[in-house]
């Protein structure tokens, strides 16, 4: 059972929006700290957003994160087939005093 | 360019040690935590801990406390994950990532990662 809860899929046709939501405490989420990482199949985890909404470079602004409260969202616009892959957001749990992790959310395009 | 490279994969029995490695390479590897992540089959991820090679300063995830232990050495920009008596449940893809925006041994996140390492316990 992760700390953080994401749906574990969504999908939709290319070119249109996906949005993954992230919902954790105000332990986590709530004190911001938010990161999410995209990962293919059999390769390591890559950072596509960190500090709540923030790009490093390199990651298209097709990819966006936002926070309300103690929730967070990854949103996908313009999808391509290449965007198929898992999800995970990710924060710092100020109670657990540890890194936590969503579950994941598979995409599906 | 910095880079995380990891140890191959490693297939124990239950009861044996193994130390997996993460040799890094294209920053000041003493400024900068590096962590541990682990990833069972089919599953999602886990956070194990992180070192802060300048002092040696580590944070365990509770959840894991006991279990392993991580280590670093400055001298070869390496860091370590290490078992003395494995169980099956210890399988898993292992990553080491760096970890950046650090403050007061809390990071925001991890912005580059090794490819990973699997071990494998089995009987």
């Amino acid at each position: 059972q992760s700390v953080l809860t994401q749906p574990p899929s969504v999908s939709a046709a290319p070119g249109q929006r996906v949005t993954i939501s992230c919902s954790g405490t105000t332990s986590n989420i709530g004190r911001g700290f938010i990161s999410w990482f995209q990962q293919f199949p059999g390769a390591a985890p890559t950072l596509l957003i960190y500090d709540t909404d923030k790009r490093p470079s390199g990651i298209p602004d097709r990819f966006s994160g936002s926070r309300s409260g103690t929730s967070a969202t990854l949103r996908i616009s313009g999808l391509q087939t290449g965007d198929e892959a898992d999800y995970f957001c990710a924060s710092w749990d100020t109670s657990l005093t540890s890194g936590v992790f969503g579950g994941g959310t598979k995409v599906t395009v | 360019d910095v880079d995380l490279v990891q140890s191959g994969p490693e297939v124990k029995k239950p009861g044996e040690s193994v130390t997996i490695s993460c040799e890094t390479s294209g920053y000041s590897f003493s400024r900068h935590w590096i962590g541990w992540v682990r990833q069972m089959p089919g599953k999602g991820l886990e956070w194990l801990g992180m070192i802060y090679p300048y002092d040696f300063d580590i944070r365990y995830n509770p959840s894991f406390q006991g279990q392993f232990i991580i280590s670093a050495d400055k001298s070869s920009s390496t860091a370590y994950l290490q078992w003395s008596s494995l169980r099956p449940s210890d399988t898993a893809i292992y990553f080491c990532a760096r970890h950046v925006y650090c403050y007061n041994g809390v990071c925001q996140t991890a912005d580059f990662w090794g490819p990973g390492t699997l071990v494998t316990v089995s009987p």
